[in-house]
This record gives structure tokens, C-alpha cells and sequence, in this order.
């Protein structure tokens, strides 16, 4: 079957513009995940999102990044008014719902660059 | 506060030979363990894991080690292949947070030599 796939795979854009990042998860998981890596970094949690529970925003690093995911499905990640520490790959992972022993399988994830 | 700690940012191993991979925790609270490996241009692939109630889990030619006291976890992969090749990421989850979020260290790069 279809795994997690993200969209655009490479985003250049410059210093104050917004972005928007797309993820589609695996049918059928109800929880999503956000991470973004940063270059020789390891992955940092951003954003959560577990079936109609409001979501675990406690990663994101300031007001400019916000996400929402629609009908259970799909989730976009807004950067608003990029910064060129914004560059990085961001990541989206999906599980099956809420026992942390779940697999979270990822996304290849979207290259950022800010220019 | 970097919570999961791997010191070791590369790793370079004979094929055949033992690959041991190193992984440190701080926060007590990580009762389940995770070992991710990823390619270049790939998202994240999952490997083992490990429950805090276990010492050893086993799969294949991966074996993961908990040492609770020590807060120390390694992977262990037996014998290597070039195909192991990868950056490999571990990654704790705290018992109160039900929801699954990771905590991931900076990764070990694997290099294989034929």
C-alpha cells in the first residue's frame, strides 16, 4: 500500500515569504506527526495530532508555524514570514493511533531552504 | 537539553564484522525505545524496539540492549552489510506521553566497508 507522502520534496523560497508544507498520511492512521531536521541535527518534534483531540503543539518553535489537519486526514504545516533558520527537512511521520507503542512511519520529507 | 544523546556521529565497520551503535538518555521517564534508519533522501525507516520491562530485543541480525541503570541502549548488528549503510537514529518515548511523541538523538552514520 501507499505510504506517507509530503509535498513539495524541495521548496526554495526567500526570507519572509510563507510556505505551506503538505502531508498526506497512510489511510486509515488516525495519529500524525510532525519533525523537522536541521542540518546535522537530529529530528525535532513539532507538532501532534491524534484523531479529533486537539493537537500537542509543544514542539513548534514560535508563532510562526502553525498546522492543521483536515478531515483526520491531510496535514498542512505553515511557516509564516520564513527565516533562514527555518531551513531544514521537514519530516511527517503516521501511526495507527493513540498507544505509544505504535509505529510512526515517515514521510520523505520536504527540503526547506530560505534564502 | 539534548535528552537522548549519540556521541558517536559516525562509524565505520568491516563487512561481516559487529556494528555497535551507541545510544545515552537523561530523562528517566522514556519507557520505550525506538532504532530508525535512514537512507539519504528517505524519510526515517523503522528497526527495533524495546520496551523499558525488556533488557534485549532481538530481530534478525539486529539486536537492540536496554542497560536502564546505566540509561544506556545499543544496537548491535551482526553480521554487517554494505547494505546496512545509513544514519542510524535513536529515539525514546516518555510513559506520560501517551500520544507517541519521540525524542531523537543526532544520529550515528554507518559506513560498511566491502
Amino acid at each position: 500500500g501507499a505510504g506517507v507522502s509530503q509535498s513539495p520534496s524541495n521548496k526554495v523560497t526567500e526570507k519572509g515569504k510563507d510556505v505551506e508544507l503538505r502531508c498526506d498520511p497512510i489511510s486509515g492512521h488516525t495519529a500524525l506527526y510532525w519533525y523537522r531536521q536541521s542540518l546535522g541535527q537530529g529530528l525535532e518534534f513539532l507538532i501532534y495530532f491524534q484523531g479529533n483531540s486537539a493537537p500537542d503543539k509543544s514542539g513548534l518553535p514560535s508563532d510562526r508555524f502553525s498546522a492543521e489537519r483536515t478531515g483526520g486526514s491531510v496535514s498542512t504545516l505553515t511557516i509564516q514570514r520564513t527565516q533562514q533558520e527555518d531551513s531544514a527537512v521537514y519530516l511527517c511521520a503516521s501511526s495507527l493511533g493513540m498507544s505509544g507503542g505504535d509505529t510512526q512511519y515517515f514521510g520523505p520529507g520536504t527540503r526547506l531552504t530560505v534564502l | 537539553d539534548q535528552q537522548v544523546k549519540q556521541n558517536s556521529p559516525s562509524l565505520s565497520v568491516q563487512e561481516g564484522r559487529i556494528s555497535i551503535l551507541n545510544c545515552d538518555y537523561t530523562n528517566s521517564m522514556f519507557d520505550y525505545f525506538l532504532w530508525y534508519k535512514k537512507y539519504p533522501a528517505e524519510g526515517p525507516t523503522f528497526l527495533i524496539s524495546i520496551s523499558s520491562i525488556k533488557d534485549k530485543n532481538e530481530d534478525g541480525r539486529f539486536t537492540v540492549f536496554l542497560n536502564k541503570s546505566a540509561k544506556h541502549l545499543s544496537l548491535h548488528i551482526v553480521p554487517s552489510q554494505p547494505g546496512d549503510s545509513a544514519v542510524y537514529f535513536c529515539a525514546a518515548r516518555a510513559r506520560y506521553n501517551q500520544g507517541g511523541k519521540l525524542i531523537f538523538g543526532q544520529g550515528t552514520e554507518l559506513s560498511v566497508k566491502p
